[in-house]
């Protein structure tokens, strides 16, 4: 089974939709963090927030907006009012304390497309 | 700008070759991970060097090999270059040692092609 799940490999919307990207993760460890990275068409990897396991609060950042529920296992991400810009792959990560390693692992990516 | 700078962006070569791939770090960063990325295996983790050792392992090939310099900066190494090593190979670093609450910073990447 898969640590990180992105079950959306690919959500397309106009500009200035709200579209949300989903992550659900696995993990028997009590304390862990959370990531989200950007990857536009450009090809880098751009960090975008990362989140323990200790911290529940929803964190927003201009237009980008982050959902984290224990309960659900879910790290889930919202753009509000999406412009072409935001066109990119979005990957959801975790990195568990007691995993054994310290690497994070990676889901396999949302591929958005924002159309004007 | 992560900070972290990959060289080339791109390279070009035929099966049976050998290539080095170069990474340098976010300033102050100890640790180096080198990463694949391809179309059906996503982001594979390779290997991390932390202050010039190395750290851990993933899934990378014997034909593979990487080292950390004293200057921390580290080189990739790929031999004996098949089709399927064409993939984006992604370079990050971080301040420590890699403890799970640590953050990765990427670079560029290094697109190949392997004719």
């Amino acid at each position: 089974a898969q640590k990180v799940t992105q079950a959306q490999t690919e959500i397309s919307v106009v500009e200035k939709e709200d579209v949300t990207l989903d992550c659900v993760y696995e993990t028997r460890d009590t304390t862990y963090y959370l990531f989200w990275y950007k990857q536009p068409p450009s090809g880098e990897l751009v960090f975008l927030i990362r989140r323990n396991s200790f911290d529940e609060q929803n964190e927003i950042s201009g237009r980008y907006s982050w959902n984290f529920q224990k309960s659900t296992s879910s790290f889930n991400f919202t753009i509000t009012a999406s412009q072409v810009v935001d066109s990119a792959v979005y990957f959801c990560a975790l990195s568990e304390r007691g995993g054994g390693s310290y690497i994070p692992t990676f889901g396999r990516g949302t591929s958005l497309i924002v159309h004007p | 700008d992560s900070g972290v700078t990959q060289t080339p962006k791109h390279l070009i070569t035929a099966t049976g070759q050998r290539v080095t791939l170069r990474c340098s770090p976010r300033s102050g960063d100890l640790s180096v991970y080198w990463y694949q990325q391809s179309l059906d295996q996503g982001l594979q983790f390779l290997i991390q060097y932390y202050n010039g050792e190395e750290r851990a392992k993933g899934n990378i090939l014997e034909r593979f090999s990487a080292q950390q310099f004293p200057d921390l900066h580290s080189e990739l190494n790929l031999s004996s270059l098949e089709l399927g090593d064409s993939a984006l190979y992604f370079c990050a670093s971080s301040p420590e040692a890699g403890g799970y609450q640590e953050t990765q910073y990427f670079g560029p990447g290094t697109r190949l092609l392997v004719l």
